[in-house]
C-alpha cells in the first residue's frame, strides 16, 4: 500500500541551528512533492514544490531535496528561529495537481531559545 | 493574492442536524476545490474532489450522501455534513486550484483555507 512516513513526530532544534525534516514514501511514484506549514488550528500554508526531475530547491532560508531514487525528501530551515516552530506536512501529488494532495502525518518542530 | 476563506470558523450543533460549510475563493477562479478532514494529531485526509458545475468525486471510505458537496461557482464550494454525529466531530479544511500560473507559485499547488472546527453534540 502506498505510505508517506515522516521521521519525527515532534524535533526540538536550538536557535539558530539547521533543522532537517525528512520524508520518505512508498509505492508512489511523485510528479512532485510539496512541504507545507500548519499552525494549530489553522489551514495549511504552501511553502515549496519540487520536481520529480529536480534535486534541490531553495526559498530564503529554506531549502528541500528531492531523491526519487532513495524516495525520500529532505526540507531544512537554516539559521532557526523561534517563529519557525509549527508542524511541517509534506505532501504527494501522483496525477500533476487534478487530484488532492496525500499527506503525511507531519512533524512538529520546535525551536528553542 | 490567491485567498482562500472558509466558514463558518467552528460550529456547535446536535447530533442528528446538517451542517453547512462554505469555500470561497476570494480573488481567483478556482478550477478545483478539494476538502479535507484532520482529525486531532492526524494528517490531513482527502475527502472529495470538486469540480465547478460537476458531480463531486469522493476518496474511498467517504459517503457522498453524508457528505453533500455543491460546487456552484468558480469560487464557492459547500460541504453539508447531513445528520451530523459526534463522530464526524473534527477540523475540515477546504483547498483551491486555481487555472493559469502565478510567478513564483506553481500551477499545481493548492491554497488551503483556514479550516472549520465541527463539533457535534
Amino acid at each position: 500500500s502506498q505510505k508517506i512516513e515522516q521521521n519525527s513526530e515532534a524535533l526540538n532544534i536550538q536557535e539558530g541551528k539547521t533543522a532537517t525534516l525528512t520524508c520518505n514514501y512508498t509505492n508512489y511514484s511523485p510528479a512532485y512533492l510539496q512541504w507545507y506549514r500548519q499552525d494549530p488550528g489553522r489551514g495549511p500554508v504552501f511553502l515549496l514544490l519540487i520536481r520529480e526531475n529536480e534535486k534541490e530547491k531553495r526559498k530564503e532560508r529554506l531549502k528541500v531535496t528531492f531523491d526519487t531514487t532513495l524516495k525520500q525528501s529532505l526540507f531544512h530551515i537554516t539559521a532557526s528561529q523561534p517563529a519557525d516552530s509549527a508542524t511541517y506536512l509534506c505532501a504527494l501529488d501522483t496525477k500533476g495537481g487534478a487530484d488532492g494532495l496525500t499527506f503525511g502525518k507531519g512533524t512538529h518542530l520546535i525551536i528553542q531559545p | 493574492g490567491a485567498v482562500v476563506s472558509q466558514h463558518p470558523s467552528r460550529v456547535i450543533c446536535k447530533s442528528g442536524t446538517s451542517v453547512k460549510i462554505e469555500c470561497r475563493s476570494l480573488d481567483f477562479q478556482a478550477t478545483t476545490m478539494f476538502w479535507y478532514r484532520q482529525f486531532p494529531k492526524k494528517s490531513l485526509m482527502l475527502m472529495a474532489t470538486s469540480n465547478e458545475g460537476s458531480k463531486a468525486t469522493y476518496e474511498q471510505g467517504v459517503e457522498k450522501d453524508k457528505f453533500l458537496i455543491n460546487h456552484a461557482s468558480l469560487t464557492l464550494s459547500t460541504l453539508t455534513v447531513t445528520s451530523a454525529h459526534p463522530e464526524d466531530s473534527s477540523f475540515y479544511i477546504c483547498s483551491a486550484r486555481r487555472g493559469g500560473t502565478v510567478p513564483e507559485r506553481p500551477q499545481e499547488t493548492q491554497y488551503f483555507g483556514p479550516g472549520t472546527r465541527l463539533l457535534v453534540l
